[in-house]
């Protein structure tokens, strides 16, 4: 499996500071995820990205950005985090290898104190 | 707007015991996944169906995608604890292989 890992684990940070979230992974596959999931609401697309410098929006995407500027690394930035983005960040990569199933890391507790 | 309800959201059942669940759309895919999480840890990857009517097996899990790819199934076998999890089926369409996710079915084995 390709190797995809995601830091911090854990972050409490206050309410308006910025705060960033590393995914990498060791293999060089095109496609890569954020991802937020939350209790009744299950896993949402934040932004995605399908090359170096090449990325889109998901269906909740306001109030972050990412960026890409080499294939192993996609960063989420969360601008002026607030209480509503206290969440479970997930990083996923698309895998020709299994038909393009996704691989996640462990993910990234947030929590917006 | 593409959904996929999954059904039912929770199951508690006892060792040994066998059960299905259930993935279903109105909208066609090109392939449909299925996942298992643990607490604390992301989805991981069970299965990938891509054709209509194709049954795959892993092991005491029975993957079936629907003859008009609009819905898929999990079927286990003598259920074990280690089969609890979230199990979440989610399918691919459009473009840059983003997937609709269901929110999942809350599966308890117990012993």
């Amino acid at each position: 499996d390709a190797g995809i890992t995601q830091s911090p684990r854990h972050k409490v940070t206050e309410t308006g500071t910025p705060v960033t979230l590393r995914c990498h992974q060791t293999e060089n596959h095109r496609y890569m995820y954020w991802y937020r999931q939350d209790p009744g609401h299950g896993l949402r697309l934040i932004h995605y990205s399908y090359g170096v410098k090449d990325t889109d929006k998901g269906e909740v995407s306001d109030g972050y950005s990412v960026s890409r500027s080499k294939t192993e690394d996609f960063l989420l930035t969360l601008e002026s985090a607030t209480s509503s983005q206290t969440s479970v960040y997930f990083c996923a990569i698309s895998d020709p290898r299994t038909g393009y199933g996704y691989t996640f890391g462990s993910g990234t507790r947030l929590t917006v104190v | 707007t593409q959904l996929l309800e999954q059904s039912p959201q929770f199951l508690s059942i006892q060792e040994g015991e066998n059960l299905t669940v259930y993935c279903n759309s109105s909208s066609v895919f090109s392939s449909l996944q299925w996942y298992r999480q643990e607490p604390g840890e992301g989805p991981v990857l069970l299965v990938t169906v891509v054709t209509g009517g194709e049954v795959k097996k892993l092991k005491r899990l029975t993957f079936q995608f629907g003859d008009a790819r609009k819905d898929s199934s999990l079927h286990i076998t003598a259920a074990q604890p280690g089969d609890t999890g979230l199990y979440l089926c989610a399918g691919e369409a459009g473009n840059n292989r983003k997937l609709i996710w269901g929110l999942g079915t809350s599966l308890a084995v117990n012993p």
